[in-house]
């Protein structure tokens, strides 16, 4: 079974940019989260979509924004990029089934100039 | 307070030893205990998984859960320097319609020194 993906794997973006970043979820996962990691901060909770339909968020300004489709694939948008926001974004996905596990993918490695 | 509290380290061990990682919480109400690995530069990889209380073996890797005292551990037997990651605890409630939300420990870096 194919595991969690992300494209891209790297980006270079300036200040004031937008970003959209896609994950696809592990087949049959329909749960999927994304968070954002920093050395300082650690791994922040951004959001959790299942379904299509946005069920919990984390604290961070509106220009942070997800969707995710009918297939469960997902995206996250960043839009008039900060300099702080150079992060590596990471995407999970789980089952919500018995057993509750959550599972990664490799990151985005977000650098903003 | 923080939901999941977890020493940062950095952890430091010679080559065989046994290593205890630790994280403690405070919400009761969490059912779903994680362990996960993270090598530099890398996604998170799910390490051990656990519902509720007790323990669970994997080859050198051995997690505990104690619900009583809001407590989870890790340990690793025979420790390699391919073990050298930063460990990140983490635990969930109950899936619910409502969502599905997990919460991390900071991670503590730990370093096999050969």
């Amino acid at each position: 079974k194919a595991g969690v993906t992300q494209t891209p794997r790297y980006l270079i973006k300036t200040r004031g940019q937008q970003v959209t970043l896609s994950c696809s979820p592990i087949s049959g996962h329909r749960s999927v989260s994304w968070y954002q990691q920093t050395p300082g901060q650690g791994l922040q909770f951004l959001f959790e979509y299942f379904s299509e339909t946005q069920r919990n968020k984390g604290n961070f300004p509106g220009r942070f924004s997800g969707r995710q489709f009918s297939n469960s694939r997902s995206e996250m948008n960043v839009s008039t990029l900060e300099l702080g926001d150079s992060a590596l974004y990471l995407c999970a996905s789980n089952s919500q089934g018995a057993d509750n596990e959550q599972f990664f993918g490799p990151g985005t490695r977000l650098t903003v100039l | 307070q923080k939901e999941v509290e977890q020493d940062p380290g950095p952890l430091s061990v010679p080559e065989g030893a046994i290593v205890s990682l630790n994280c403690t919480y405070s919400n009761s109400a969490f059912q779903y205990f994680m362990w996960y690995r993270q090598y530099s530069r890398k996604g998170p990889e799910l390490l051990m998984y656990t519902y509720s209380s007790g323990n669970k073996e994997d080859g050198r890797f051995t997690a505990q859960v104690d619900k009583s005292s809001k407590y989870i551990s890790l340990f690793i037997r025979d420790s390699q320097p391919s073990d050298s990651a930063t460990y990140l605890c983490a635990m969930s409630l109950a899936p619910s319609n409502t969502g599905n939300q997990f919460y991390f420990g900071t991670g503590t870096s730990l370093t096999v020194i050969p």
